[in-house]
């Protein structure tokens, strides 16, 4: 039992490029959620999904697009990465979004 | 929305004292409220939550108090071990399929 896993670890991206941050979870759960994390800000919420199927956006959704691809797998992409979005990204799932369980993050520069 | 506020930012003690952090929110219509440890280099992980209708819980050296009229928790440590150093986060949510909202953490170190 894996929990929830990320890839890639690290990533460094030049301005204008794009990339898929990738996660996936094996407990089954219906909730999955995309985090960013910045000094001095906490997390902050980029988008989520309640269920298969359904998408919606957070707290900070601008420059993102997401995909819930199965129960498991909820991808976030950067279509044009900018040096604004520098930050750790964190996956997490949760049987009913209540109580979230986190992936170990994908760090993420934009020269 | 929700908001939730965290102090202190950063926190020392000395090992075997204790160590408090305090949260607000503005959502009387939060119930839920966990708490995540984050060691460096690692995802949040849940060490305790509580619900509105309990007003007090403990897990061995940790217990979170809840004051649904004033709209704040806390966090209370006892015993502090080096392996407590970390970020703490606290958080609040409506439960169900309500997104959560969290603090902006609190690094507690603890001295030997």
């Amino acid at each position: 039992n894996a929990g929830v896993t990320q890839t890639p670890k690290f990533q460094v991206l030049k301005t204008g490029q794009s990339m898929t941050l990738q996660c996936a979870q094996d407990m089954n759960h219906n909730s999955m959620y995309w985090y960013r994390q910045d000094p001095g800000m906490g997390l902050r919420l980029i988008y989520y999904s309640a269920s298969e199927g359904t998408t919606d956006k957070g707290e900070v959704p601008n420059g993102y697009n997401v995909s819930r691809l199965n129960k498991r797998e909820f991808s976030l992409r950067l279509e044009s990465a900018a040096p604004s979005q520098t930050s750790v990204y964190f996956c997490a799932s949760s049987p009913n979004s209540d109580t979230q369980y986190f992936g170990p993050g994908t760090r993420l520069t934009v020269l | 929305g929700e908001n939730v506020e965290q102090h202190p930012s950063t926190l020392s003690v000395q090992e075997g004292d204790s160590a408090v952090i305090k949260c607000t929110y503005s959502d009387s219509a939060s119930n839920y409220f966990p708490w995540y440890k984050q060691e460096l280099g690692k995802g949040p992980q849940l060490i305790i939550d509580i619900r509105s209708n309990v007003g007090e819980k403990k897990d061995q050296r940790i217990a979170v108090t809840l004051n649904k009229t004033a709209k704040h928790f806390s966090l209370h440590i006892t015993e502090t071990q080096p392996e407590d150093s970390a970020v703490y986060f606290c958080a609040a949510s409506k439960g169900g399929y309500q997104k959560v909202t969290f603090g902006i953490g609190t690094k507690l170190q603890v001295i030997p």
